[in-house]
């Protein structure tokens, strides 16, 4: 099977950095994904990791450790607009060249003055 | 423009009545995937296609049926058995089926679907 976690809810000052862990426990692992979900809207792609390491895109990074399942997306210079819950996803090969999507509960950040 | 659109974005349905949620893609895509989504709560998979006349059951595919006539349509069918079927239903797209394509996948807007 499939687990994913994450945790619940997080609460981060404006302009501070803020660390979203995700850990993962699937067979026939091949990338990892963060989204961006606003209450009531559908999620938005944040980046895809498939390599073990950092990828930095402005504000935001995500790293990846397939050896210890584990990732972690970075916020850093957090804005008022950042409050919303973020999606870790695993790109798993469910096998017969089947490949799903599979998404832990969120974490919910909220970020305060 | 290109993208992926569900209709219709509220709908209501009697208990007891199956419906039908509308998915659409035209970014040529090949996998695409339906998520329902609780309260509070992550994605979870009902079902997904890599092909056309192909599709797999997720997590949660009971209560469900799907089909995938089309590349750039995949209808999704809450069907009476399905028990609580009130939910936020999100539909998605990729490009390519395997691992090491970077690329990300889509979502549409989504359904809120209320049983009433």
């Amino acid at each position: 099977g499939q687990n994913i976690d994450q945790p619940t809810e997080m609460t981060a000052t404006e302009g501070a950095i803020v660390q979203i862990n995700c850990t993962y426990q699937t067979s026939g692992f091949n990338g990892l994904f963060w989204y961006q979900q606003h209450a009531g809207e559908a999620p938005t792609f944040l980046s895809y990791n498939v390599l073990d390491g950092l990828e930095e895109k402005g504000r935001f990074s995500s790293f990846l450790s397939r050896s210890k399942g584990y990732s972690y997306l970075l916020l850093k210079e957090l804005q008022m607009k950042d409050s919303a819950s973020y999606l870790c996803a695993a790109y798993v090969n469910s096998g017969a060249g089947s490949y799903q999507l599979t998404f832990g509960k969120g974490t919910k950040l909220s970020v305060i003055p | 423009d290109g993208g992926i659109t569900q209709s219709p974005k509220y709908l209501f349905r009697k208990e007891g009545q199956n419906v039908t949620l509308s998915c659409e893609q035209n970014l040529n895509h090949d996998a695409m995937y339906w998520y329902r989504q609780d309260p509070g709560q992550g994605l979870r998979l009902i079902y997904y296609s890599q092909i056309v006349n192909d599709f797999q059951k997720g997590d949660i595919a009971e209560g469900y049926s799907v089909s995938r006539e089309k590349k750039e349509s995949f209808p999704l069918t809450v069907t009476s058995a399905q028990k609580n079927p009130t939910a936020f239903y999100l539909c998605a797209s990729r490009r390519g089926t395997g691992g090491f394509w970077n690329t990300e996948a889509f979502f549409g807007q989504g359904t809120r679907l209320t049983v009433v």
